[in-house]
């Protein structure tokens, strides 16, 4: 058990919704990061977190926006939702997001299905 | 080297066999290297966070070193045993201290 808690572990929603998914990063640790994985792809980072402010994007489509709020959890919210968009969206911390010496705690991962 | 990039992308290693397999990366601007290990419906759980040229780190019949300055790392595995199977990946930090990923190495130890 990392210490990172992620939820729904598994959400089923239609094309054109919108969805959140949540995360608790282990204690004491500042920075949150999103991931996503899709069929067959390896990880893709999306966006990170530090104490509250956004750190660093990556790969993170328009529809797609995360805040983290002042008790350090995270939110990723995904809106106008297409077939591709069904993956395994992964959240990690760290104890610091101002250094890359710093191992990444990944959650369990909240597996997304869109129909 | 642009990219982080892992090889072999999969290995079928007998139990009991040693084997290894490489993380190559940008040696510019470099900053740490982690390495992770991934199994099947599991979470990466992360196995080293190296940062120095020559560095070398072990857990248990696990091991990595690093070169900095050619640009990789090598991720050892002693006498391996069916719980190694997994996927190891490796990711790149640079001085901007984020994390650049490889696609990972796919272990499959064959009883």
């Amino acid at each position: 058990d990392s210490g990172v808690t992620q939820t729904p572990k598994h959400l089923i929603t239609a094309t054109g919704q919108r969805v959140t998914l949540r995360c608790s990063p282990r204690s004491g640790d500042l920075s949150v990061y999103w991931y996503q994985q899709s069929l067959d792809q390896g990880l893709q980072f999306l966006i990170q977190y530090y104490n509250g402010e956004e750190r660093a994007k990556g790969n993170i489509l328009e529809r797609f926006s995360a805040q983290q709020f002042p008790d350090l959890h995270s939110e990723l919210n995904l809106s106008s939702l297409e077939l591709g968009d069904s993956a395994l969206y992964f959240c990690a911390s760290s104890l610091t997001g101002t250094s890359g010496t710093y191992e990444q705690y990944f959650g369990p991962g909240t597996r997304l299905t869109v129909t | 080297i642009l990219n982080v990039e892992q090889s072999p992308q999969s290995l079928h290693v007998q139990e009991g066999d040693s084997t290894n397999f490489t993380c190559s990366f940008p040696s510019s601007n470099f900053y740490a290297l982690h390495w992770y290990r991934w199994e099947t419906a599991k979470s990466p759980e992360a196995l080293f966070v190296m940062t120095l040229n020559g560095d070398e780190k072990k857990k248990g019949r696990i091991s990595a070193t690093l070169n900095t300055k050619e640009g990789y790392s090598y991720l050892y595995i002693k006498g391996s045993q069916p719980e190694d199977s997994a996927t190891y990946l490796c990711a790149r930090a640079d001085s901007n201290y984020q994390l650049i990923w490889g696609a990972g190495t796919k272990l499959i130890i064959k009883p």
